[in-house]
């Protein structure tokens, strides 16, 4: 079945290391999308990418960073320079050029320790 | 720039009856989407339903119907029949077609009773 895995699931950070989180899609989709939602609240784009090595920072990029080497790949490094990491992340793909929606995946849930 | 705006930060209906959660939007696009989208506590991202800006009548699937009223900029959400499995936080959110970015309002928490 066609669909977005993000993994892990779970994932603990120490304060001052850089995380990455795996974002993977086999829909044949061209655009990716990771996004940041904190507890209550609506979800920030932080990055996303419409073709493969090129992507565009969203609104609340500082501290992140992105590659989009595979179509298929678009994983998000979480890095020391973000103050307050803990939130739970998501990825999406979709088609460009179409008004219709994404596809999410299950989330990653990044916990500072 | 494009906004969307969802007042009701929680909701509370009696099982069985229908319930509408609010949701304005502001672009000045004149072809985007608008969608609804479902996370229960588990995180996922369910989407519900979809409304094209050029639709002459309001999108329905299933229980969920919206209502779509174009001169106010709103596109409201209604659930008719509420179940248990309803509880759970509802997000409107609106894609402009060039560019395709997805923008979220701040969601709904929808909490049935029995």
């Amino acid at each position: 079945d066609g669909g977005i895995t993000q993994s892990p699931k779970y994932l603990f950070r120490k304060e001052g290391q850089n995380v990455t989180l795996s974002c993977e899609q086999n829909l044949n989709h061209d655009a990716m999308y990771w996004y940041r939602q904190d507890p209550g609240q609506g979800l920030r784009l932080i990055y996303y990418s419409q073709i493969v090595n090129d992507f565009q920072k969203g609104d609340i990029a500082e501290g992140y960073s992105v590659s989009r080497e595979k179509k298929e790949s678009f994983p998000l490094t979480v890095t020391s320079a973000q103050k307050n990491p803990t939130a739970f992340y998501l990825c999406a793909s979709s088609i460009v050029g179409t008004p219709y929606g994404y596809t999410f995946g299950s989330g990653t849930r990044l916990t500072v320790v | 720039a494009q906004k969307i705006t969802q007042t009701q930060p929680g909701m509370f209906v009696q099982e069985k009856e229908a319930v509408t959660l609010d949701c304005t939007y502001d672009t000045s696009d004149p072809s985007y989407g608008l969608f609804w989208y479902k996370q229960p506590s588990s995180g996922e991202m369910i989407f519900l339903i979809y409304q094209g800006s050029y639709d002459q009548q309001n999108a329905t699937e299933g229980r969920y119907s919206l209502n779509f009223q174009k001169a106010r900029k709103s596109a409201n959400l209604v659930i008719s029949a509420s179940q248990l499995g309803d509880s759970a936080m509802y997000f409107c959110a609106m894609r402009e077609t060039i560019g395709g970015k997805l923008i979220f309002g701040q969601g709904t928490e929808l909490s049935v009773k029995p």
